[in-house]
This record gives structure tokens, sequence and C-alpha cells, in this order.
């Protein structure tokens, strides 16, 4: 079985641009959950999607936005792009009505 | 106060020694208790989970869960370098939290 995949591995951009991230959650999983791992700061919440709506979402400014695919796959903008958005981001997905959550190997974004 | 607790580290063992990881947390509403393993530059992966109180064994891993006292740890015996890792513990419930990680070295 495929596990969560991410696109692209690493990402380069600069200030005050934009940046989309993409997630395909495993097969037969509604919900996805995107994570903020900069360093030395362990894994802050972002986003969740279940069946296409926005259920939660973390302390993070609007600018970060994202949403579910009919498919279930996931996609994570960050506008206007500062340093400290500089981190790995992460995707999981979980089964529904499960709580464990499968991730993925991240997208590490590097703003410079 | 944190929601959940757990320190950095980083802790050093010997190779077979008998490793202890442990996190508290300060809200009962929490139900379900996972375990992750993050390799340097890699996702975390699911090492185990429990829902109610009481021990969960799987292989050289226990998990163990105390909800009267809000405190999780999880055990893995004759470790080997190949644990080296950073581990977090989550708890959900209401909301999912991650703690901020162990980083964990086992010596050959």
């Amino acid at each position: 079985e495929a596990g969560v995949t991410q696109s692209p591995t690493h990402l380069i951009k600069t200030r005050g641009q934009q940046a989309t991230l993409r997630c395909s959650p495993i097969s037969g999983h509604t919900s996805v959950y995107w994570y903020q791992q900069a360093l030395g700061l362990g894994l802050q919440f972002l986003l969740w999607y279940d069946e296409g709506e926005e259920r939660n979402r973390g302390n993070f400014p609007p600018r970060f936005s994202g949403r579910q695919f009919p498919n279930y796959s996931s996609e994570l903008n960050v506008n206007a792009l500062e340093l400290e958005d500089s981190a790995l981001y992460l995707c999981a997905s979980s089964p529904l009505g499960s709580y464990e959550q499968y991730f993925g190997p991240g997208t590490r974004l590097t703003v410079t | 106060q944190k929601e959940v607790e757990q320190d950095p580290g980083p802790l050093s063992v010997p190779e077979g020694a008998i490793v202890s990881l442990n996190c508290t947390y300060s809200n009962s509403a929490f139900q379900y208790f996972m375990w992750y393993r993050q390799y340097s530059r890699k996702g975390p992966e699911l090492l185990m989970y429990t829902y109610s109180s009481g021990n969960k064994e799987d292989g050289r891993f226990t998990a163990q869960v105390d909800k009267s006292s809000k405190y999780i740890s999880l055990f893995i015996r004759d470790s080997q370098p190949s644990d080296s890792a950073t581990y977090l513990c989550a708890m959900t419930g209401f909301k999912t939290i991650f703690g901020a990680g162990t980083r964990l070295f086992v010596k050959a």
C-alpha cells in the first residue's frame, strides 16, 4: 500500500513570493492534516481537511490556506512568504473515524 | 502550562539498554494516545497507539498510559543503534497535539 506522498521534496522561494505544496493521502483516507515543523519547535498544527471541508485550523495567519480536492488530495498555499516560514511542512492522512495519522516525508521550504 | 510536556533530551544509552520515554499532559479530554518515531529529515512514523489506560506491547516496544496521572510512556527493550531517532508523543480527543519530541541516541 502506497503511503502519503508530498511534492515537491524541496522548495526554495524568496521573501514575498507564494508557495504551493501538495499532498496525496493514503488510498481510502479522507482526512488530511498539515503541520509545520520549524527547527527546534516541534510539530505545529496548521490545517485539517475532511471530505473537502476545512474542519479546523491552527494559530497561523490567513496567508496560510489550503484546500482538499474531490480525490482527497490537498494543497497548502503560503502567500507573502516570510523568512520564518522556512520549515519542514508535513502532511498526514487518516481514515474516516480514526485518530491515527500517517505522515508523508514532508516538503522542506526555504525562504531566502 | 503547556498542554503536553516532553523532555527534549538528548537521551544517550548503550546498545541493549531499556529506554523509557515519557510525556505528561494537562487536559483529561484527551482519549487517544500515540507514539511516533522520526528519523532526521524524514516524516514521523506511527509506532503505537492506544486508547485506554494500561499497557500495549508490540515487539520491543511497550506503550503505557496512566489517565489518572495524565502520564504516558514508551519503553524500548534491547535498544539498537537503529532506534536512534526523535520520539514524539501525541494525543487526541477534541484536537490532536504533539509533544516536542525526545532525541534518543543508542551507542553501539
